[in-house]
């Protein structure tokens, strides 16, 4: 079935570097992606999306870039920190249709 | 900005017992909300679509005797996981859309709860 997939379970940078989580989708007729970081213990915290009709977006340290030739999804953060380690998950949405997480990133942040 | 809070955020039951988790949209109006099952490790697997005052509908494989799920209100959805068995210990995270501004329903999660069967 369509799925959301991410090619790197674990990304291990340090502090100060910029990170990028990657995403592969497979459903092509999805028009709608977003970004969520998820802290243990807690729900998923959304943090940029973007439309189909776009292929970048910014937000406060971080960006998203959709490739739809390749159907490739990624979140870059700027200047990592520490609070910005957890699992990162993609999602993906056609339509009114629901919400597809891919497998989540986890992202480790070392001084 | 918009709030969804869970209730309670931990619960241990004992085997055979029932359990209800609420969920509640605290500044608007939910007229769908979403139930979600994390396993350990895993991504989050959704459940059910609540829509307010009517029946939810279950994803395939999700047993919808077992678990309840009631949206009687347009602020509170509860999910009843009965005979909870020790499978069926997860998280459980619950997502609200309303109207309007709050139409985008991938922003508003709950903190989710976690469910322990003993």
């Amino acid at each position: 079935g369509e799925s959301v997939g991410l090619h790197l379970p674990t990304l291990s940078v340090q502090e100060g570097d910029n990170s990028i989580i990657n995403c592969a989708y497979s459903n092509s007729a999805s028009d709608y992606f977003i970004w969520y970081k998820q802290e243990s213990g807690k729900g998923p915290q959304f943090i940029i999306d973007i439309r189909s009709n776009m292929d970048k977006r910014q937000g406060q340290r971080v960006t998203v870039l959709l490739n739809k030739t390749v159907k490739h999804l990624s979140l870059q953060i700027a200047a990592t920190q520490p609070g910005d380690s957890a699992v990162y998950f993609c999602a993906e949405k056609h339509g009114y249709n629901k919400l597809i997480f891919g497998a989540g990133t986890r992202l480790a942040v070392h001084p | 900005g918009a709030v969804v809070s869970q209730h309670p955020s931990r619960v241990i039951c004992k085997s055979g017992t029932s359990v209800k988790i609420e969920c509640r949209s605290l500044d608007f109006q939910a007229t769908t909300m979403f139930w979600y099952r994390q396993f350990p490790k895993q991504s989050l697997m959704l459940m059910a679509t609540s829509n307010e005052g009517s029946k939810a509908t279950y994803e395939q494989g999700v047993e919808k005797d077992k678990f309840l799920i009631n949206h009687a209100s347009l602020t509170l959805s509860t999910l009843t996981v009965t005979s909870a068995h020790p499978e069926d210990s997860s998280f459980y995270i619950c997502s609200a859309r309303g109207t309007g501004a709050f139409a985008n329903t991938e922003a508003f999660f709950g903190q989710g709860t976690r469910l322990t069967v003993v």
